[in-house]
């Protein structure tokens, strides 16, 4: 299972761009990456999932470099109620996840 | 769909009392997944389902906890005797990997059981 790295926290403000970086250095072959956001006393819900290159919905894009080795999360023109924990999820299947510290964000008036 | 619904969102017992916690999924999803958050410990799967079948309990912490899944619209998680290291958030989460769009299953997580072990 790939284990993962990303920032514990991260800072920003309203309006700006957001990005948050996750390097997973053992990704297996047929590993997704999945990012889900947790806001306080919710469940987390999902983000967006990817395997190569860039995907894009309507709440982010997740870019994923040839190696896979890392996969980079970007908000676009965050706001207030984007303030949460953003987890990266290396992983083939939904019962294999390892759900680490995840990257709290605070987003700043 | 109303979502993953989970019952209680919060309970307060004393140590030694059973706990039950109630998860009822999204209808249609064959895939249940029962987890535990703790500021330590961050977010552990305890137990899974697949069309109500335990497939892997190898996150229960101890003999104490135990989970059912008696058909596709109901689970429980009781927690007997209960102990004060029990406290943490109890997410319920279901999907369906049949028919969507992502290749693993997107996960719907309910709003969690706040248990407090005094």
């Amino acid at each position: 299972l790939a284990k993962t790295t990303q920032p514990i926290s991260m800072d920003s403000y309203e309006g700006q761009e957001v990005n948050i970086t996750c390097s997973h250095n053992n990704i297996a072959t047929n590993d997704y990456i999945t990012w889900y956001q947790q806001f306080p006393s919710q469940g987390p819900r999902f983000i967006i999932q990817g395997y190569k290159t860039k995907v894009t919905n309507e709440v982010a894009s997740l870019f994923i470099p040839a190696d896979r080795k890392s996969s980079t999360l970007s908000l676009p023109r965050v706001s207030l109620s984007d303030t949460a924990v953003y987890y990266c999820l290396p992983g083939d299947s939904n019962y294999q996840l390892i759900w680490g510290a995840g990257t709290k964000l605070i987003i700043k008036p | 769909d109303a979502g993953v619904i989970q019952s209680p969102r919060h309970e307060v017992t004393e140590m030694g009392q059973e706990v039950t916690l109630r998860c009822k999924p999204i209808s249609g999803h064959d895939y249940l997944f029962w987890y535990r958050q703790t500021m330590m410990r961050g977010l552990e799967l305890l137990i899974y389902f697949n069309n109500n079948v335990p497939i892997d309990d190898s996150g229960m912490p101890e003999d104490r906890f135990s989970a059912k899944m008696p058909n596709a619209s109901f689970s429980t998680l009781k927690i007997q005797p209960s102990e004060p290291r029990d406290s943490a958030v109890y997410f319920c989460a279901s999907s369906s990997t049949s028919g969507g769009v992502q290749l693993t299953g997107e996960l719907f997580f309910g709003e969690g059981s706040r248990l407090t072990v005094l």
